[in-house]
């Protein structure tokens, strides 16, 4: 498979604790975005990379928020301290430069209970 | 930033019946306008995306306009199919990081 790939794909967890979520883009993209997406609405944009480098954050990512692309491939979201109000499906997506079409993982869903 | 509103929430229309959806956004700015399908609990799909130098362009049953002074642009679907089925989402935005809108959800009865 060729896509992009996220893993997991679902995530349930309590209320204050850590939750870390991974995507692997499509081989050779250059951009990766994180995206979250609740019932009922678009995705909402959270950051994107530029190879390793993160260029722009949302502020809807708070500082319980973070992301990470070390080597330029794949990339990490790390949620601290998780409230409720997290739970959403987390979405990635790549693409292969900033004008070319952004291509959606499978999204891991996070229940925080 | 940007804000994007689209309409109808929900449309219901019979196979072979066309199919529009409308969506307006405020940022002047922003040149690269995305359509994306979304089926039952899979990922969104780029169906056709359409940059701000172009006011029109079509893919078969799908065709998208777009209007920069009234900061407005639709999705239009021709003979729609059952399979055509979907929540679709709008999108706006510059340096192509998009805003989304709130989606519509397309149910075509067969």
């Amino acid at each position: 498979d060729t896509g992009v790939s996220q893993d997991p794909r679902h995530k349930i967890t309590k209320r204050g604790q850590n939750v870390t979520f991974r995507c692997d883009p499509i081989s050779e993209h250059n951009r990766l975005y994180w995206y979250r997406q609740t019932l009922g609405q678009g995705p909402e944009f959270l950051t994107y990379f530029q190879n390793e480098a993160q260029l722009e954050k949302s502020r809807l990512l708070s500082d319980r928020f973070s992301a990470e692309r070390p080597k330029g491939s794949f990339s990490t979201l790390e949620i601290q301290r998780t409230e409720q109000g997290d739970s959403a499906m987390y979405l990635c997506a790549s693409s292969l430069t900033e004008r070319d079409t952004q291509y959606f993982g499978p999204g891991t869903r996070l229940t925080v209970l | 930033g940007e804000n994007v509103e689209q309409h109808p929430s929900t449309l219901s229309v019979q196979e072979g019946d066309s199919a529009v959806i409308k969506c307006t956004y405020s940022d002047s700015a922003s040149n690269y306008f995305p359509w994306y399908k979304q089926e039952l609990g899979k990922r969104p799909q780029l169906i056709i995306d359409i940059r701000s130098n172009v006011g029109e362009k079509k893919d078969q049953r799908i065709a998208v306009t777009l209007n920069k002074t009234a900061k407005h642009f639709s999705l239009h679907i021709t003979e729609t199919q059952p399979e055509d089925s979907a929540v679709y989402f709008c999108a706006a935005g510059g340096s192509y990081i998009p805003t989304f809108g709130r989606g519509t959800s397309l149910i075509v009865h067969p």
